[in-house]
């Protein structure tokens, strides 16, 4: 099956500081890719939907501002936290599919914790 | 807006038995797919099992098959030979363009 790649797995960091989260697909062309973010014990929520060279498209209730995505090519999407807090804490998880009627196929996710 | 329900929080099942996972969802889409997906410990979203909306035919997978009841908007997953490395929690899914994912299930396999 296709194989996405999340990096990093797990981060650590200060309250006031940006993190980057990256998610490549290896073997295919992703012309769509999506954040979610799920909490302990409980579903994916849907955060933004990305498409390749246009701008993200964010759930409601979804700081687009403070949730910052980028999709500058067919393999990578980049989900930046920028002036993360405590209540940022929690596990985003990257997907990324060919076309509509095709399967998702996700990370390993980042487990992410602010201090 | 689409809804999936999963309505039960847990389920055990004993090795080698046979386990059925329920899931409903809300629709007013002819065309779509549905998907069971598998999240272990390790957290890895795994793909379990597509149905395309279209397709009468219920979807397998090895030990993994559907019951697809397009008019009674459900779509339920049985796990047959259940093995220990099948306990996860196990999310319905429903695609137009976007996946709505239900509350999902975790399932114990006792030895």
């Amino acid at each position: 099956g296709a194989v996405v790649s999340q990096h990093p797995s797990r981060v650590i960091c200060k309250s006031g500081t940006s993190v980057k989260i990256e998610c490549r697909s290896l073997d295919f062309q992703a012309t769509t890719m999506f954040w979610y973010r799920q909490f302990p014990k409980q579903s994916l929520m849907l955060m933004a939907t990305s498409n390749e060279g246009s701008k993200a498209t964010y759930e409601q209730g979804v700081e687009k501002d403070k949730f910052l995505i980028n999709h500058a090519s067919l393999t990578l999407s980049t989900l930046t936290v920028t002036s993360a807090h405590p209540e940022d804490s929690s596990f985003y998880i990257c997907s990324a599919r060919t076309n509509t009627k095709d399967i998702q196929y996700f990370g390993a996710g980042t487990r992410l914790s602010v201090l | 807006a689409q809804t999936v329900t999963q309505s039960q929080p847990e389920m055990s099942v004993q090795e080698a038995e046979t386990v059925t996972l329920s899931c409903t969802y809300d629709t007013s889409e002819s065309d779509y797919y549905l998907f069971w997906y598998k999240q272990p410990p390790s957290r890895q979203m795994i793909l379990v099992i597509r149905q395309e909306a279209y397709k009468q035919q219920n979807a397998t997978e090895n030990r993994f098959s559907v019951n697809f009841q397009k008019a009674a908007k459900s779509f339920s997953l049985k796990i047959s030979d259940s093995q220990l490395g099948d306990a996860a929690m196990y999310f319905c899914a429903y695609s137009n363009s976007k996946l709505t994912f239900g509350k999902g299930i975790t399932l114990s396999v006792r030895p």
